[in-house]
């Protein structure tokens, strides 16, 4: 069975600095990876996904993500932090098979000080 | 860009009470999907939904639940005789393939049972 795995509950960043949530998954086959964003009281927006292609995956509003298989990881991050990127963020997996339901990481709240 | 319309944004109903939470899916999307999540906790899976039945459902999609696509464009989520534990965000999804390429969400439905 797919599970995955947000080492942080809580991230504290500066503005400008860079961000790093972390996220290891556990699959039996090649996994599809997702990051999710979900500002306060709003719905789940996909910032990227990776399904097989380049283990380096780009997302929108400069985030990114790295697939390593030999850690199980899929950490996201981004450069250099923005207030607007305060923020919950879920890693999700996808099962692999019947109707591909999705896998929700506990999610890591992302705090950006001024 | 298209995107899942969730109607109501907020409910709020008494234990007891049923409630239909509505979703209009990608119009050219054929599998469906509903996620909750319990404040403070991680996004479940409920249900997922193709040609007109169930695919898959959780263990926590008991017979207190029920979906529905009652015509072409709307997929319903009901919830009979509601307890305070039912209080949730409720996410509606939609895929046009039911691939492990990822699905858009709805910004989903706060139901809060008093």
């Amino acid at each position: 069975a797919q599970s995955v795995t947000q080492l942080d509950s809580h991230v504290s960043v500066s503005e400008g600095t860079p961000v790093l949530l972390r996220c290891n998954y556990s699959s039996s086959y090649s996994p599809s990876l997702f990051w999710y964003v979900q500002h306060p009281n709003k719905g789940l927006q996909l910032l990227l996904k990776y399904t097989s292609a380049a283990t380096l995956v780009k997302g929108i509003n400069g985030f990114e993500a790295e697939f390593k298989k030999s850690e199980t990881s899929f950490h996201l991050t981004k450069p250099s932090a923005h207030m607007s990127d305060a923020a919950e963020y879920f890693c999700v997996v996808s099962a692999t098979s019947g109707t591909y339901k999705y896998i929700f990481g506990t999610g890591t709240r992302l705090k950006v000080l001024a | 860009e298209p995107e899942v319309t969730q109607t109501p944004s907020h409910q709020v109903t008494q234990m007891g009470q049923e409630v239909i939470l509505r979703c209009v899916p990608i119009s050219n999307h054929l599998y469906f999907y509903w996620y909750r999540q319990i404040l403070g906790q991680k996004v479940e899976f409920l249900v997922s939904f193709y040609n007109n039945e169930i695919s898959e459902k959780s263990e926590i999609f008991d017979d207190q639940f029920s979906v529905e696509r009652p015509d072409g464009s709307n997929f319903t989520l009901k919830i009979r005789s509601t307890k305070l534990e039912d209080s949730a965000m409720y996410f509606c999804a939609s895929s046009q393939t039911g691939t492990n390429y990822g699905y858009t969400f709805g910004s989903g439905t706060r139901l809060t049972v008093v």
